[in-house]
């Protein structure tokens, strides 16, 4: 199992572009959510979606989009990228029998300029 | 909705010391809390979890604690070593979706 994965590693945009940050996950979780990391302010919920087809919002929601057309792949859109998006954005999934243990994948590191 | 506060920020203790990172939650309804280790570089990792049925948990070197009356929990690690040194994040769970710390940043000094 590769777990968790998220491409790409680091991406630099400049205000005003568009991009998709990936995730897939190979454990057939149900549950797979999205969150930014930012100094001093932890972890902070983006998106989540409890199966295919159904996605909800976190607590910042703001300027990101996804979809959840399969249960593998959770992709994180950002439309217009913004300087305050700057961030360490992190993929987790977990089973549905536990939804309170998270996976996480290794991380996409963004700067907006 | 769930607020949960980690202290402390910072934390630099010798090898072979004990460390204790302690968080307080404000939703009553949690009832799940689990502690996560982020290396440099990468997402971070499970590295013990309570429920609220249970008021300690051990796993060799680290320990949790859960005082549900007073809204807090503690970890405990015990006779650190330099690999042991990361960043800590406490987390709280009522219903699907986790809210965490502000992470403890947590140095060991040979």
């Amino acid at each position: 199992n590769a777990g968790v994965t998220q491409t790409p590693k680091f991406q630099v945009l400049k205000t005003g572009q568009s991009m998709t940050l990936q995730c897939a996950q190979d454990m057939n979780h149900e549950y797979m959510s999205w969150y930014r990391q930012d100094p001093g302010m932890g972890l902070r919920l983006i998106h989540y979606s409890v199966g295919a087809g159904i996605t909800d919002q976190g607590e910042v929601p703001n300027g990101y989009n996804v979809s959840r057309s399969t249960t593998e792949d959770f992709p994180l859109r950002l439309l217009s990228a913004a300087p305050s998006q700057t961030s360490v954005y992190f993929c987790a999934s977990s089973n549905r029998d536990d939804t309170d243990t998270q996976y996480f994948g290794p991380g996409t590191r963004l700067t907006v300029l | 909705g769930e607020n949960v506060e980690q202290h402390p920020s910072t934390l630099s203790v010798q090898e072979g010391d004990s460390a204790v990172i302690k968080c307080t939650y404000s939703d009553s309804a949690s009832n799940y809390f689990p502690w996560y280790k982020q290396e440099l570089g990468k997402g971070p990792q499970l590295i013990i979890d309570i429920r609220s049925n249970v008021g300690e948990k051990k796993d060799q070197r680290i320990a949790v604690t859960l005082n549900k009356t007073a809204k807090h929990f503690s970890l405990h690690i015990t006779e650190t070593q330099p690999e042991d040194s990361a960043v800590y994040f406490c987390a709280a769970s009522g219903s699907e979706k986790l809210v965490f710390g502000k992470g403890t940043k947590l140095t060991v000094n040979p």
